[in-house]
């Protein structure tokens, strides 16, 4: 199982860009890199999922470079509403959900 | 819009009691999890199932066991509750095929 690496905590101001970068250096060819976002009391939410190079939804941005050994989480514009944990997890796309300790965002205001 | 419930959002229970957390998903999804969620430490993967009666467990399984004789319920025991096992369990639900989970609201488990 690949193992994940992120920062324990971040702070950043509204209306910045907030980047998380997670570590996976023995990521595996079938696996894919997903984040979360939490907040206090309830369970975790999907942001993106991506395989290589970058994906962008409506929420965030996920840039992988070709060796995959580490992804950055791209939120842009951040508001005091994104203040949570995010988590980043690596594994295949059939039963591997691992989650680590995760980064947790504080937005100021 | 998907749904996966917990039958309690916070229970008490003593020590030595069986304890059972039921989570009930309503779309067909394969993948069940149960997690276990303690300050600092993220969430730990208690146990997880891809299909009605198959069960694989997860990093932390010792005191824990489940149930999954409908695709659409999973259930966790605890054969014996103690007090080390006073926690946040959440529980989730993916389709095959995707990372996408969809998670519950948790059921904040008190051992006393």
């Amino acid at each position: 199982l690949a193992k994940t690496t992120q920062p324990i905590s971040m702070d950043s101001y509204e209306g910045q860009e907030v980047n998380i970068t997670c570590s996976h250096n023995n990521i595996a060819t079938n696996d894919y890199i997903t984040w979360y976002q939490q907040f206090p009391s309830q369970g975790p939410r999907f942001i993106i999922q991506g395989y290589k190079t970058k994906v962008t939804n409506e929420v965030a941005s996920l840039f992988i470079p070709a060796d995959r050994k580490s992804s950055t989480l791209s939120l842009p514009r951040v508001s005091l509403s994104d203040t949570a944990v995010y988590y980043c997890l690596v594994g295949d796309l059939y039963n591997d959900m691992r989650f680590g300790a995760g980064t947790r965002l504080t937005v100021k205001p | 819009d998907v749904k996966v419930t917990q039958s309690s959002r916070y229970l008490v229970k003593r020590t030595g009691e069986k304890v059972f957390l039921e989570c009930v998903q309503d779309m067909d999804h394969e993948n069940m999890f149960w997690y276990r969620q303690d300050p600092g430490l993220g969430l730990r993967l208690i146990y997880f199932s891809y299909d009605v009666k198959m069960k694989e467990k997860g990093d932390i399984p010792e005191g824990y066991s489940v149930s999954r004789e409908k695709k659409e319920r999973f259930s966790l025991i605890l054969e014996s509750a103690s007090t080390n096992q006073t926690s946040m369990y959440l529980c989730a639900s993916s389709p095959t095929g995707t990372t996408e989970a969809f998670f519950g609201q948790g059921t904040r488990l008190t051992v006393v």
